[in-house]
């Protein structure tokens, strides 16, 4: 069965530190994906999508996403992370053709960051 | 600004109640989910409507059904609240071509008693 993985649940880091945040999918083939936050107290917003070309994506707020195929994954980064970055990630992946209805989320990465 | 509104924040009920819970967007979107967010689980899709009384079952449907009357809303329904129901719930929309649910909704902690 297609499924999306997170496997940090819960991340905890100090202003200026460097953040990568893991998500591998399962499905064969050709597959869109997404990094969607939600701040606390606010609605879920998208951070970046990839559906083609070039597999370094460069998101909203200074994040960045890679897509490695061989790998089967799609690790969220961010080079210094800064307090205003505390909020819930989720990585979603959802097949081609597939249509919006199967896009399925990961468990969600909580991250703290310190000041 | 863009919105999707849905109607409560908070909502209490009761074991047996039928519950409605109200979504509106005012971007003219054709594609309206209704999702249930649970710690450790991700979201899950209950529903979705792809136009005016159109709907698909999401993963997870049981318990639940919808009603899109009109563009803008988009109603989730619990026939008979149980307290597994129990969750946060988050509507979205997306324009047609748009496959992912671009736009959210505050949400709505519903709690079954």
């Amino acid at each position: 069965a297609q499924s999306v993985s997170q496997h940090n649940h819960h991340v905890i880091l100090s202003e200026a530190a460097s953040l990568e945040l893991g998500c591998n999918y399962s499905y064969g083939g050709t597959v869109n994906l997404f990094w969607y936050v939600q701040y606390p107290g606010q609605h879920l917003q998208l951070l970046l999508k990839y559906f083609s070309g070039d597999p370094l994506v460069k998101g909203i707020k200074g994040f960045e996403a890679e897509f490695i195929k061989s790998k089967f994954s799609f690790n969220l980064r961010k080079p210094s992370v800064q307090w205003s970055d505390t909020a819930e990630y989720f990585c979603a992946g959802s097949l081609p053709g597939g249509g919006y209805n199967k896009l399925i989320f990961g468990a969600g990465t909580r991250l703290a960051v310190h000041p | 600004d863009v919105k999707v509104t849905q109607s409560s924040r908070y909502l209490v009920k009761r074991t047996g109640e039928k519950v409605f819970l109200e979504c509106v967007q005012d971007m003219d979107h054709e594609n309206m989910f209704w999702y249930r967010q649970d710690p450790g689980l991700g979201l899950r899709l209950i529903y979705f409507s792809y136009d005016v009384k159109m709907k698909e079952k999401g993963d997870i449907p049981e318990g639940y059904s919808v009603s899109r009357e009109k563009k803008e809303r988009f109603s989730l329904i619990l026939e008979s609240a149980s307290t597994n129901q129990t969750s946060m719930y988050l509507c979205a929309s997306s324009p047609r071509v748009q496959i992912s649910p671009g736009h959210f909704g505050d949400g709505t902690r519903l709690s079954i008693l």
